[in-house]
């Protein structure tokens, strides 16, 4: 079946550690994205990635960073430089970007808990 | 810049209650429309979408109509069940690179 996995479903954290969340997509799309979301609000978008190699920041892009180079992979470092990262974390993918309906398919989440 | 608008929540419905969420986006252009449902814990679904005017989405009993008149894509659901109890994200496509959200509106449905 096609979809999206992230790993771990849930991580911790120390303080000033960075950790890496994992994505992956079989759907074959072009486009993948991170999104932030905290109890009780909407998402916030961390980074995306239109193509490999290259990937543009979201709105909450601080402290954090990411790499595409597979089209299948899309892997977010939180870096210690993030305030407060205890959040989950979701990934999604798309066929492509910059086109009328950009219907996204999402991952089913990580938890991230600094401790 | 664009948005999405919908309902503060929570929405507290009894089971087999008629349910209206209401969204609203900016009239920039055409956006594509979206509802997603984000059960407890899990990542988001997409319900249902609607690309143009008049259109209607529907899936699983909800149903959304693209009005350009009043600039809405209100979810509706004639008789809700308890297993609908989610969080529901309304969403713009206005062909740009990303996806615009809505806040999010928390559904509890009691039997």
């Amino acid at each position: 079946d096609g979809g999206i996995t992230q790993s771990p479903k849930y991580l911790f954290r120390k303080e000033g550690q960075n950790v890496t969340l994992s994505c992956e997509q079989n759907l074959n799309h072009d486009a993948m994205y991170w999104y932030r979301q905290d109890p009780g609000q909407g998402l916030r978008l961390i980074y995306y990635s239109q193509i490999v190699n290259d990937f543009q920041k979201g709105d909450i892009a601080e402290g954090y960073s990411v790499s595409r180079e597979k089209k299948e992979s899309f892997p977010l470092t939180v870096t210690s430089a993030q305030k407060n990262p205890t959040a989950f974390y979701l990934c999604a993918s798309s066929r492509t970007s910059g086109m009328t309906y950009n219907e996204q398919f999402f991952g089913p989440g990580t938890r991230l808990t600094v401790l | 810049g664009n948005s999405v608008t919908q309902m503060e929540g929570p929405v507290t419905l009894s089971e087999e209650a008629f349910l209206t969420i209401n969204c609203t986006y900016t009239a920039t252009g055409y956006p594509s429309l979206f509802w997603y449902v984000q059960y407890p814990g899990e990542g988001l679904q997409l319900l249902l979408k609607a690309t143009k005017a008049d259109d209607k989405g529907s899936n699983k009993g909800f149903e959304a109509t693209y009005r350009k008149e009043t600039t809405s894509f209100h979810l509706e659901k004639g008789s809700v069940q308890v297993s609908d109890s989610a969080v529901y994200f309304c969403a713009g496509d206005y062909n740009t690179d990303k996806l615009i959200f809505g806040t999010g509106t928390r559904l509890q449905v009691f039997p």
